[in-house]
């Protein structure tokens, strides 16, 4: 039972590259979500998925999209990388909604350049 | 203001002392409270929760809530160089579409 996964763990792209982050998860939770988290900004939620078939915004999306490709899955893509994102991204699940204790990935740090 | 607000330390403790980590809130609304540990370079883990007023204890770990104050705290009793960590106080906010709101955190450090 690995939880949460994230891949990759580390990267770096210059400004203007693109890239998908990649989360999964094994404890058929229902609701996904992706944070980044700032040097003393606590975790910002970008994107979050209710249940399969459903994404909404959260409270930073600008520059990001995503997918929710099953009940496993869900990305997160960077169209053109900006230095303004560079951050660890957090993927997270839970079994419903956020009342629901979240269980985290591992992280991925990413530097633009 | 920020939704969540936490002093951002470092809190400095001796081993065996109680620690005490407190958040304040500005959603009157908020229902839900939690605390999560963050380890240097790892992710959050959840410690706690607490929805209702007063205390909740388990283990060597208390949260205190007080909805009319708008402020919700973590105590640590006998404190570790174990539990050496960033503290991560989260409310679910009606404002933010029932979403988690994480505050910045606080770093506690245990000396031994």
């Amino acid at each position: 039972n690995a939880g949460v996964t994230q891949t990759p763990k580390f990267q770096v792209l210059k400004t203007g590259q693109s890239m998908t982050l990649q989360c999964a998860q094994d404890m058929n939770h229902n609701s996904m979500y992706w944070y980044r988290q700032d040097p003393g900004m606590g975790l910002r939620l970008i994107y979050y998925s209710a249940s399969e078939g459903t994404t909404d915004k959260g409270e930073v999306p600008n520059g990001y999209n995503v997918s929710r490709l099953n009940k496993r899955e869900f990305s997160l893509r960077l169209e053109s990388a900006a230095p303004s994102q560079t951050s660890v991204y957090f993927c997270a699940s839970s079994e419903m909604d956020p009342s629901y204790e979240q269980y985290f990935g591992p992280g991925t740090r990413l530097t633009v350049t | 203001q920020k939704e969540v607000e936490q002093n951002s330390g470092p809190l400095s403790v001796p081993e065996g002392a109680i620690a005490s980590l407190n958040c304040t809130y500005s959603d009157r609304g908020s229902q839900s409270f939690f605390w999560y540990r963050q380890y240097s370079g790892k992710s959050p883990e959840l410690i706690m929760f607490i929805y209702s007023n007063g205390d909740k204890e388990d283990g060597r770990f208390t949260a205190q809530l007080n909805k009319a104050s708008q402020y919700v705290s973590l105590l640590i009793r006998d404190s570790q160089p174990s539990d050496s960590a960033t503290y991560l106080c989260a409310v679910r906010t009606y404002n933010a579409g029932n979403m988690l709101t994480f505050g910045g955190g606080t770093r506690l450090m245990v000396k031994p």
